[in-house]
């Protein structure tokens, strides 16, 4: 089945500095690769996300690439604000209907 | 409502208990999934549901857990005889259609079982 590692676990950076997290991915069948955001006490929030067809994709200060011969994706958050720290989830699809696996979770924090 | 609720927000429990978690999804999404999430951990499939399909029970840890879905539209997730290692943030999640991507989150029901 599918197996989906990310990296890194926490991440801190200065307010207005980039930050990179990167996820790996074992199904090359996997078809759709969502991120999500979660804040303390709330359930995840989807941010963005990109199919298997589209190697980037950009909302904002939130974008996200893929590299379907590595079988990797990563999100990309630019100019970052103290509300940007949460956890971070990627998480990738087979099919239609069919169940996510998530990554582990990464913890940004944003220090102003 | 506006989104998927779920009740309680929290529950704490003995062990060997029984316990039942409620999900409401969004009016008119006709799939619902159930996630656990331990401690610092992501998200753990446990149970998927699409309309009058059979169940995807594949994330299912144990018989202890089960889940139905009446109508199509709230959803139970019970486990019985609880031990301490069910103790987590138990998810629910629910989108449009099988056809969508979109999965839209609760804001969990946190088990403490002692």
């Amino acid at each position: 089945g599918e197996n989906v590692e990310q990296h890194p676990s926490t991440l801190s950076v200065q307010e207005g500095d980039s930050a990179v997290i990167k996820c790996t991915y074992s199904d090359s069948a996997s078809n759709y690769f969502p991120w999500y955001k979660q804040e303390l006490g709330k359930g995840p929030q989807l941010i963005i996300d990109i199919r298997s067809n589209v190697g980037e994709k950009k909302d904002q200060r939130i974008a996200v690439t893929l590299n379907k011969t590595a079988k990797h994706f990563s999100l990309h958050i630019t100019e970052t604000q103290p509300e940007d720290s949460a956890v971070y989830f990627c998480a990738a699809r087979v099919n239609y209907g069919q169940n996510f696996v998530f990554g582990p979770g990464t913890r940004l924090s944003v220090l102003p | 409502g506006a989104g998927v609720s779920q009740s309680p927000s929290n529950k704490v429990t003995e062990k060997g208990k029984d316990v039942e978690l409620r999900c409401d999804p969004i009016s008119g999404h006709t799939a619902l999934y159930w996630y656990r999430q331990s401690l610092g951990q992501g998200l753990e499939f446990l149970i998927y549901f699409q309309g009058n399909s059979a169940p995807d029970k594949s994330g299912l840890p144990s018989d202890r857990f089960s889940a139905e879905r009446t109508g199509g539209s709230v959803s139970t997730l019970t486990i019985q005889r609880t031990q301490q290692e069910d103790s987590a943030v138990y998810l629910c999640a629910s989108t449009k259609s099988p056809a969508t991507d979109t999965q839209y989150f609760g804001p969990g029901t946190r088990l403490t079982v002692l």
